[in-house]
């Protein structure tokens, strides 16, 4: 059974970087045909899709934070990290990592428990 | 890139149907992508429901059953239960910008 889980720092101050690690058990990273995708809930509020990398290292970001984010691969320890930069009040939320599998349709089928980050100083 | 629809709140008594709508654009569900479900209790990460528009998830009841036409799509709950209440969301992929995926923003069901 897949399980993923989210870590990192729950207060980030503004302008500076948001840095979270998802860590992957019961498969692998590498496998072919799966995507990791980080997505966020601001309190009260909707999902929001931040972006994907591929198992190959191929990265797809939501083009409004495309300037602020960076997704990366760590496949000796099977996890994958999200950087985001210049942090607001706006970004404040629970973070969620994901597996996507489906090609182009995907889905997400497995989902961390998600994070909340604070940007506040 | 464009968020599909769905209406903020529905609700129903218990052993009812609630029908919740997703409505896309032509770069989305009118475009022939694939629409997918999740249910949200309070506190918890999103569960998959339905994939590939009318596919039950692994252990999800067949009270819950989706469809998919044109640029909208539909998630159905029959005999309805005080433990669907919840949040859903429907997903799907958007082509106006490459890569995106989107998601609606949500449908709070309360069970009467």
């Amino acid at each position: 059974q897949l399980q993923l889980q989210e870590s990192g720092s729950g207060l980030v101050k503004p302008s500076q970087t948001l840095s979270l690690v998802c860590n992957v058990s019961g498969g692998s990273i590498s496998s072919d045909g799966q995507s990791w995708s980080w997505i966020r809930q601001p309190p009260g509020k909707g999902l929001e899709w931040l972006g994907y990398i591929y198992h190959s290292g191929s990265a797809h970001f939501k083009p409004s934070l495309k300037s602020r984010i960076t997704i990366s691969l760590d496949r000796p320890n099977n996890q994958f990290s999200l950087r985001l930069t210049s942090v607001t009040a706006a970004d404040t939320a629970v973070y969620y990592c994901a597996r996507a599998i489906g090609g182009y349709g995907d889905y997400f089928d497995y989902w961390g428990p998600g994070i909340l980050v604070t940007v506040s100083s | 890139q464009s968020m599909p629809t769905q209406p903020p709140s529905v609700s129903g008594a218990p052993g009812q149907r609630v029908t919740i709508s997703c409505t896309g654009t032509s770069s989305n569900i009118g475009a022939g992508f694939n629409v997918h479900w999740y249910q949200q209790r309070p506190g918890t990460a999103p569960k998959l429901l339905i994939y590939d528009n009318d596919n039950r998830a692994s252990g999800v009841p067949d009270r819950f059953s989706g469809s998919k036409s044109d640029t909208s799509a539909s998630l159905v709950i029959t005999g309805l239960q005080a433990e669907d209440e919840a949040d859903y969301y429907c997903q799907s992929y958007d082509s106006s910008l490459s890569g995106s995926r989107v998601f609606g923003g949500g449908t709070k069901l309360t069970v009467l």
